[in-house]
């Protein structure tokens, strides 16, 4: 069975800082998707960014990069110049087909 | 990007009652709808996933009697708790599925308090 690992269940960053959430997955598939989702105080999930197996090159989305390294199964989310509204928690996400695998989460704090 | 309607966002109800939850596409037909349920600071727990027309897919441990999903049309599905007691008290979030695009959408989420 598939599964998804945050390793960082807290994190904090500093104000216009940049922080990097870690994730790694398992998966005998070569052709998937891997996400990570906010989720606010709100508790309303948000993609961040999505990544798809079959393409080397790294997603970004403005102020959220991705380090995409499909061999070692590992999906690090960086987030550049941190704002108080990063604050959430951050879900990474594995999906083959209608398999939605998501990670135990990392809470992320931002310090003015 | 597409819209997923959940409601209520909150409801309490006495133990022993039942009560409706609806997860709704508003722009979109949702091919796939998941129902997850998240417990303070933890991550979602997958409960079911249900496609229209058929019965849902329910994951291990979670009572099929207990928790009721209906998928009629591809627009709305259902989650029925049922004989709600104070253990079922927590966040019951849908998402959905276009068929098109990978990237699952989410319902706000029903905060439910069983008293």
């Amino acid at each position: 069975a598939q599964t998804v690992t945050q390793s960082q269940p807290e994190m904090s960053v500093q104000e216009a800082e940049t922080v990097t959430l870690s994730c790694t997955y398992d998966t005998s598939e070569s052709d998937y998707y891997l996400f990570w989702y906010k989720q606010p105080p709100s508790r309303q999930m948000i993609l961040v960014i999505r990544q798809e197996a079959y393409k080397q090159q790294n997603a970004t989305e403005n102020r959220f990069s991705v380090n995409f390294q499909k061999a070692a199964k590992s999906f690090s989310l960086k987030i550049s110049d941190s704002q108080l509204g990063d604050a959430a928690m951050y879900f990474c996400a594995y999906n083959y087909g209608q398999n939605f695998v998501f990670g135990p989460g990392t809470r992320l704090s931002v310090l003015p | 990007g597409a819209v997923v309607s959940q409601h209520p966002s909150r409801v309490i109800c006495k133990s022993g009652t039942s009560v409706k939850i609806e997860c709704r596409s508003l722009d979109f037909q949702a091919t796939t709808m998941f129902w997850y349920r998240q417990f303070p600071k933890q991550s979602l727990m997958l409960m079911a996933t249900s496609n229209e027309g058929s019965k849902a897919t329910y994951e291990q441990g979670v009572e099929k009697d207990k928790f009721l999903i209906n998928h009629a049309s591809l627009t709305l599905s259902t989650l029925t708790v049922t004989s709600a007691h104070p253990e079922d008290s927590s966040f019951y979030i849908c998402s959905a599925l276009t068929g098109v695009s990978t990237e699952a959408f989410f319902g706000q989420g029903t905060r439910l308090t069983v008293v």
